[in-house]
């Protein structure tokens, strides 16, 4: 079963829009929480999360993770045309020889009109 | 420029074949990975590898096979055993241990015809 579960799956938003995306996990031995962003090939990096209740920022993107509950957010704010990708949430679990092997979740797509 | 790089980036396979897609870094991790994405699903993997010469098979790993005999590089073969081979993948890599982001290469999209 998922170990990783993201909602929506699909989000379609007018720029300007603030979108709020969900990302919630079941793991044993968790040490972080990653987002990504995949336009058309390579994820690249948004944020590492391993700490409940600190916000990360970037931009118009912030992250925040809740360990007791067992998820995170990601929140665009003015969403723009370029913000038009899928995006991964991954959860880093492991011990000993499976250290930093990640779960990822389905992804959810975004898609904002001008 | 420090990077991964994946060779080639379409690949076209007769049933029945094997073939092996290249993965090279120049980041000096020693922890590198394979995972492979299907349409609507997230990233699943493969094998990964946080050493020389050794691996460990990921969630999917029937029908592959790596070898890591060099720092730099992590080849994945798609062999005649893997039912359905047609996908995108993606290689990665990252410092050895916990904490530690995953960079990715550009992937190689593979069709078997």
């Amino acid at each position: 079963e998922d170990k990783v579960v993201q909602s929506p799956l699909s989000l379609v938003v007018h720029e300007g829009d603030t979108v709020t995306l969900n990302c919630s996990y079941e793991v044993t031995n968790f040490r972080s929480l990653l987002w990504y962003k995949q336009e058309k090939k390579a994820p690249t990096f948004l944020f590492m999360l391993t700490s409940s209740g600190i916000e990360k920022k970037s931009g118009r993107l912030s992250s925040i993770l809740d360990k007791k509950e067992l998820f995170s957010i990601l929140n665009i704010t003015a969403t723009q045309t370029g913000d038009s990708a899928v995006y991964l949430c991954a959860v880093e679990a492991g011990r000993g020889s499976t250290l930093g092997r990640l779960y990822f979740g389905r992804g959810t797509q975004l898609t904002v009109w001008p | 420029d420090g990077g991964i790089t994946q060779s080639p980036k379409y690949l076209f396979r007769k049933e029945g074949q094997n073939v092996t897609l290249s993965c090279e870094q120049n980041l000096n991790h020693d922890a590198m990975y394979w995972y492979r994405q299907d349409p609507g699903q997230g990233l699943r993997l493969i094998y990964y590898s946080q050493i020389v010469n050794d691996f460990q098979k990921g969630d999917i790993a029937e029908g592959y096979s790596v070898s890591r005999e060099k720092k730099e590089s992590f080849p994945l073969t798609v062999t005649s055993a893997q039912k359905n081979p047609t996908a995108f993948y993606l290689c990665a890599s990252s410092r050895r241990g916990a904490y530690n982001e995953q960079f990715f290469g550009p992937g190689t999209r593979l069709t078997v015809l």
